[in-house]
């Protein structure tokens, strides 16, 4: 069974504003991941934060953890075209991930 | 990040035949290896773990006969789909982390159609 449930499941902004979509999970973890996969495509790591960690950046990238209600955010700030993807959060407990269903997001110009 | 490159990005097979798909970790060593299967528009079920030289451990439902995992070496992990059917048309992805690493690289996924 999955690990991971992602909210929302679909996210259409527009280009610029900024995209938020959480994750929660079931289990203890050591670590949270977070994926883009664009269509058909393989997956991109974005950011990894630790279970010790609360908050974690990079470029337009802003992650936050929260152990104690067992979620995670990830927002994209200034949002363009090339955003559209789907995301995903995957939890790593002793050695393998389990992914979420993933949020859908997508740009309009 | 790490590159892994998964080989071929699509194939076409006859039913009844079986075909093999290669991921590679081109710039480090890969102790772990997981393969996942993802159906359009959903999330990613994984497959099995494997370790190099060992057994791949199946995840629950999962046919280890059907679904054959070598790992041999710490750069080279393989599926091979045995007696492909319809049914096992999907997308495979393939991803690797080195030892002690926490994070795992992705390959870019090969899609099979069984016709």
């Amino acid at each position: 069974s999955q690990q991971g449930e992602e909210d929302p499941q679909a996210l259409s902004i527009q280009e610029g504003e900024n995209a938020t979509m959480n994750c929660s999970y079931k289990t203890s973890i050591n670590n949270l991941q977070w994926y883009r996969q664009n269509s058909g495509r393989g997956l991109v790591h974005l950011i990894l934060i630790r279970s010790n960690e609360r908050e974690k950046h990079s470029g337009r990238l802003r992650v936050t953890l929260d152990t104690s209600k067992k979620s995670s955010s990830l927002l994209i700030t200034a949002s363009r075209a090339a955003d559209t993807a789907s995301y995903f959060c995957a939890t790593k407990g002793a050695q393998k991930l389990v992914f979420g269903q993933g949020t859908r997001l997508t740009i309009n110009p | 990040g790490a590159v892994v490159s998964q080989h071929p990005s699509w194939v076409i097979c006859k039913s009844g035949t079986s075909v093999k798909i290669e991921c590679r970790s081109l710039d480090f060593q890969a102790t772990t290896m997981f393969w996942y299967r993802q159906f359009p528009k959903q999330s990613l079920m994984l497959m099995a773990t494997s370790n190099e030289g060992s057994k791949a451990t199946y995840e629950q439902g999962v046919e280890k006969d059907k679904f054959l995992i070598n790992h041999a070496s710490l750069t080279l992990s393989t599926l091979t789909v045995t007696s492909a059917h319809p049914e096992d048309s999907s997308f495979y992805i393939c991803s690797a982390r080195g030892q002690g690493a926490d994070t795992i690289y992705f390959g870019e996924g090969s899609w099979l159609t069984v016709v």
